[in-house]
């Protein structure tokens, strides 16, 4: 069975200071990954995805995450925090089987910019 | 608009009332998914269309919920006898072979 646990409900940053959102994964075998982002009132937005190629995976809006399988770590990174990042965060992993590509997503992390 | 709809944005309904929400995936997307989110969660999965067959169901929450694609394009999810813990966001997601998902904005559900 696929989980993820994203270990911080809350972050909160300075705008222009880095972001770190943690995510631990448990999987059966070598997973894909993903980080969602999801704005107030709008729909889930793919930041990025871990496919098994590149372990260091570069999305949109300069963030980047790192797979770390002897961690069993997808952390999500951005060097400079801007205030239109602040959002929900969401780290998923996906899974084939009878549900076709079915996402298991984390509980989320609200990352708060402060001015 | 390219993207996946769903109708209506919000839905306000009394206890023990039925509802229908209606999601439009992207025209050549063969596979449609239905999760819901509730306050301060993941998205979960409820189940799985491809084309017109509906191939998991066992995650639905309960007898009470149903869902259809006939003709294997637009699908609804059914929520009969509503309960106040039926209030939640509810996301269609629609995905082409091999690629991955493009998710609506949901329905929100507040049942009173």
């Amino acid at each position: 069975a696929q989980s993820v646990t994203q270990l911080d409900s809350h972050v909160s940053v300075s705008e222009g200071t880095p972001v770190l959102l943690r995510c631990n994964y448990s999987s059966s075998y070598s997973p894909s990954l993903f980080w969602y982002v999801q704005h107030p009132n709008k729909g889930l937005q793919l930041l990025l995805k871990y496919t098994s190629a590149a372990t260091l995976v570069k999305g949109i809006n300069g963030f980047e995450a790192e797979f770390k399988k002897s961690e069993t770590s997808f952390h999500l990174t951005k060097p400079s925090a801007h205030m239109s990042d602040a959002a929900e965060y969401f780290c998923v992993v996906s899974s084939w089987g009878n549900a076709g590509n079915m996402l298991t997503f984390g509980g989320g992390t609200r990352l708060m910019v402060k001015p | 608009d390219t993207g996946v709809s769903q109708n209506p944005r919000h839905k306000i309904t009394k206890r023990g009332q039925n509802v229908t929400f209606r999601c439009d995936p992207i025209s050549e997307h063969n596979r449609l998914y239905w999760y819901r989110q509730t306050l301060g969660q993941g998205p979960e999965f409820l189940t799985y269309f491809q084309n017109e067959a509906q191939l998991e169901k066992s995650r639905l929450l309960s007898d009470r919920f149903s869902a259809e694609r006939p003709k294997g394009s637009f699908s609804t999810l059914e929520i009969q006898r509503t309960e106040q813990g039926d209030s939640a966001m509810y996301l269609c997601a629609s995905v082409p072979t091999g690629e991955g998902y493009t998710f609506g904005s949901g329905t929100r559900l507040t049942v009173v």
